[in-house]
């Protein structure tokens, strides 16, 4: 089973959707929780953090559910420029290595 | 913000060839650095993890004597593909962190063997 997996899409939504995506972990240890974004042949950056209590930056909201071992990641108001791979990442702690999933293709249509 | 920069950004070489792969971290001290291989259409595959003045940690599949890496400073880790074939064509990306803060990927190397 691999660490960190995810949905690998592609997701084609219109513009203005609202689009969600889940990724799953399986070591139950892991204590800090990512998701980035990548455009193609592109080093990925930081979307966000996530925290325990689930947080928010502007459109994109993260989950984290521990029981489940599930992190989500939530687009509102999808705009074109939002079309990327979304990688959800994982670590056993704040400095340790960190472990990507296959990422989830997102394309946003006109 | 934090700087990391990758050099090559892009290579093309006969099979056979070894070829080096740098990253700096521009304004920190980057105490440990990771280096990433992703085939298209995959995921950022861990191939080590390098902290300065010591001797690499190497992912399980990953030939040591293969990929050579090197953290001499904070600042500079190196990447050398020895002997490399066409199935080691692939985009190479480093990170850096200094001590527990986040990581900084460099802007990756794309790597074509003919």
């Amino acid at each position: 089973r691999k660490e960190v997996e995810q949905d690998p899409g592609p997701f084609n939504v219109p513009e203005g959707a609202t689009v969600a995506f889940n990724c799953t972990y399986s070591n139950s240890a892991s204590q800090s929780f990512f998701w980035y974004r990548q455009d193609c042949r592109k080093e990925p950056k930081l979307l966000m953090s996530v925290y325990s209590s689930g947080n928010e930056d502007g459109r994109f909201t993260a989950q984290l559910n521990r029981a489940s071992q599930y992190i989500s990641l939530l687009i509102r108001d999808s705009k074109l420029s939002d079309s990327a791979t979304y990688l959800c990442a994982v670590a056993l702690r704040s400095a340790s290595k960190i472990i990507f999933g296959s990422g989830t293709r997102l394309s946003i249509r006109p | 913000g934090a700087v990391v920069s990758q050099h090559p950004s892009w290579v093309i070489c006969k099979s056979g060839t070894s070829v080096k792969i740098e990253c700096r971290s521009l304004d920190f001290q980057a105490t440990t650095m990771f280096w990433y291989r992703q085939f298209p259409k995959q995921s950022l595959m861990l191939m080590a993890t390098s902290n300065e003045g010591s001797k690499a940690t190497y992912e399980q599949g990953v030939e040591k004597d293969k990929f050579l890496i090197n953290h001499a400073s904070l600042t500079l880790s190196t990447l050398t593909v020895t002997s490399a074939h066409p199935e080691d064509s692939s985009f190479y990306i480093c990170s850096a962190r200094e001590a527990a803060q986040p990581q900084h990927f460099g802007d990756g190397t794309r790597l074509s063997i003919l």
